[in-house]
């Protein structure tokens, strides 16, 4: 899996968007960006992913840089609830023998009151 | 569905016991992974089944670590004997073609 470097941690004030932004400069082009995010004592809980395209879904959005160096993971409207660890992995979801899911350090988001 | 259940949530024993950790992946899920968390080496990989075969076991630590599948819905991961330096949080997850992974609430082995 490609390498990715995020920031040790961030704080965001509750009701305002939370921007983490990931690099991962050596990205091949069959590789997707994922984000999980593991809230205390809990499990890794899979986000969002994508390949080139902006997504969207009901927990965030991915915003993807058009040379897909980087990306950003956006939270509209972080609650308390949204603070935890965010992983941002790169991997070629399915086939072959790229199954692993390989986390770093990720990023520590703290949503304050 | 309720998702991936691991038992037990906490687990305390002695150094030189046998623990075993399960695993119920959600069903319909034909991959199964064991993770183990640690301050020091964060979530590492331990082994993959996929369709109840295990694929890669590279990241079982030692051979006093097994894990079995026996059928599609039950997987355990067997420590013995167990050592203070295994202490940590083991996380079970599945998922259906690797995709999106969903993983279970973990059990947390404390070894004195």
């Amino acid at each position: 899996d490609a390498k990715t470097t995020q920031p040790p941690s961030m704080d965001c004030a509750e009701g305002r968007a939370a921007n983490l932004p990931c690099n991962h400069s050596t990205i091949s082009g069959n590789e997707y960006v994922y984000w999980y995010r593991q809230i205390h004592s809990q499990g890794p809980q899979y986000i969002i992913h994508g390949l080139k395209n902006n997504e969207t879904n009901e927990m965030a959005s991915l915003i993807i840089t058009e040379d897909r160096k980087s990306s950003t993971l956006i939270l509209p409207h972080a609650t308390l609830r949204d603070t935890a660890v965010y992983y941002c992995i790169v991997r070629v979801p399915g086939g072959g023998s790229n199954y692993k899911l390989t986390f770093g350090k990720g990023t520590l988001l703290t949503v304050n009151p | 569905d309720a998702g991936v259940i691991q038992s037990p949530r906490h687990e305390v024993t002695e150094m030189g016991q046998e623990v075993t950790l399960r695993c119920k992946p959600i069903s319909g899920h034909n991959s199964l992974f064991w993770y183990r968390q640690t301050m020091m080496r964060g979530l590492e990989l331990l082994i993959y089944f996929n369709n109840n075969v295990p694929i890669d076991d590279s990241g079982m630590p030692e051979d006093r670590f097994s894990a079995k599948m026996p059928n599609a819905s039950f997987s355990t991961l067997k420590i013995q004997p167990s050592e203070p330096r295994d202490s940590a949080v083991y996380f079970c997850a599945s998922s259906f073609g690797r995709e999106k992974l969903f993983f279970g609430s973990g059990t947390q082995l404390s070894v004195l």
